[in-house]
This record gives structure tokens, sequence and C-alpha cells, in this order.
């Protein structure tokens, strides 16, 4: 069965306390991207990669991290947390004709 | 830079009867995919249907389908016999491969309540 896992699916952190919110996928796909989702936003793209060690800034990078050492896995890493990144997280895995498939989200909330 | 515009934050719809959902898009491409999501409550982003701009059929799935008016920007989502499993937000989203980067750009979402 395809899927993609994200841990943890809820966190409640304070502010400058990193963290570390994982992706992880069993479809062999290269593509994968973090979005946040934010009331009256829809969802925007932080970062992507198109395969292992290619990694690239999407529309809102600021204060976020991602590595992709192997191709299954691609942590989200906040380094230095504040209230203003308190929203849910998505990962998502592109799979053929532009369909991309999303993991379950993580909630996250900054004090 | 794309764009993508839902203008309806909220619609309802009794249960079986019809619904549409606006969407409306900018870019300068010419080949790309538009896409509807559906977010239950679970919070799970699920697809519901795909199309791809260079077919000038409409993409349907079971009682979902679209209207897609590709001189006009527009992509519309038609829900039929609406059941109360409907109820969710709704985003459209566009494809985009400008400048390299692979992304969905989202709308901003229209929430379907579904009366009984």
């Amino acid at each position: 069965e395809a899927q993609v896992t994200q841990n943890p699916r809820y966190l409640i952190t304070v502010t400058g306390k990193k963290l570390t919110v994982t992706c992880s996928q069993n479809m062999n796909h290269e593509y994968m991207s973090w979005y946040r989702q934010d009331p009256g936003l829809g969802l925007r793209q932080i970062y992507y990669s198109m395969n292992v060690e290619v990694t690239d800034k999407g529309d809102v990078p600021e204060g976020y991290k991602v590595s992709r050492k192997e191709k299954r896995n691609f942590p989200l890493i906040l380094e230095s947390p504040s209230p203003n990144q308190t929203s849910l997280y998505f990962c998502a895995v592109g799979l053929n004709l532009g369909t991309q498939y999303f993991g379950p989200g993580t909630r996250l909330l900054v004090l | 830079a794309q764009t993508v515009t839902q203008s309806q934050p909220e619609m309802s719809v009794q249960e079986a009867e019809t619904v549409t959902l606006s969407c409306t898009y900018d870019t300068s491409e010419s080949d790309y995919y538009l896409f509807w999501y559906k977010q239950p409550p679970s919070r799970q982003m699920i697809l519901v249907i795909r199309q791809e701009a260079y077919k000038q059929q409409n993409a349907t799935e079971n009682r979902f389908s679209v209207n897609f008016q590709k001189a006009a920007k527009s992509f519309s989502l038609k829900i039929s016999d609406s059941q109360l499993g409907d109820a969710a937000m709704y985003f459209c989203a566009y494809r985009s491969e400008q400048g390299g980067a692979q992304k969905l750009v989202f709308g901003q979402g229209t929430r379907l309540t579904i009366n009984p």
C-alpha cells in the first residue's frame, strides 16, 4: 500500500526549541515537497526535492531547513521555531501526471 | 507567477442536490495540470479529480466532474447527488513548473456543507 508517513502528527513546543518533522515514503518516487496550510491562505510550498541531495526553496522557506540524504526520507527542520510557524504541515510525494500524494499532516503549535 | 482564486469561502447544498464550486487561475503557460483536492475534518488531502490542459474533454470521476474553460482560465467542480460524506474543504490547485520548480499552487479553499 502506497504510504506517506509523518511524525509527529501533533506537536506543542516553545519558541526557540529546535524540532524536526519527519516524512517517509514507500513509493520510490524522486520528488518530495513540504507545504504549510494556514486559514484563508490554502497550502503554500516551503521546500521541495527533485532527488537525493537536490533540494530547493519554495514560496515560504524562511525559518525552515530540509535535507534529502536518502530517497525515502525528507525531514523538515525548524532550527528556532517562532509562533508564526504555528501551522498544519504536509509532506507530499510527486506521482505521475503532476499528481501529488499527501501525508496525513502534522499540526504544530509554537508557544 | 501563477495564482489560483476560489471566490466562494463557503457553500452549502441539500443532500442529493448538485453544487458547483468555482475556481479561476492565472497563468502564461499553455500546458499544465489542474486539480481539485478534498480535505475532510481528518485534514487528509485527498485528490478528487485532475484535468490536463491539453485535453479538451472535461474530466469526470463518478459524481464529480469539472467544467474546464481554458480561454477563460476557469476550472469549476460539479458534485452531483451530494452526499453527507462530501462535506469538506475543497481546494483548487494548479501545477506549476516555472523555473524548474514543481509545485502545486492552491486556492484559498471553499468549505462545503451538506444539509440533510
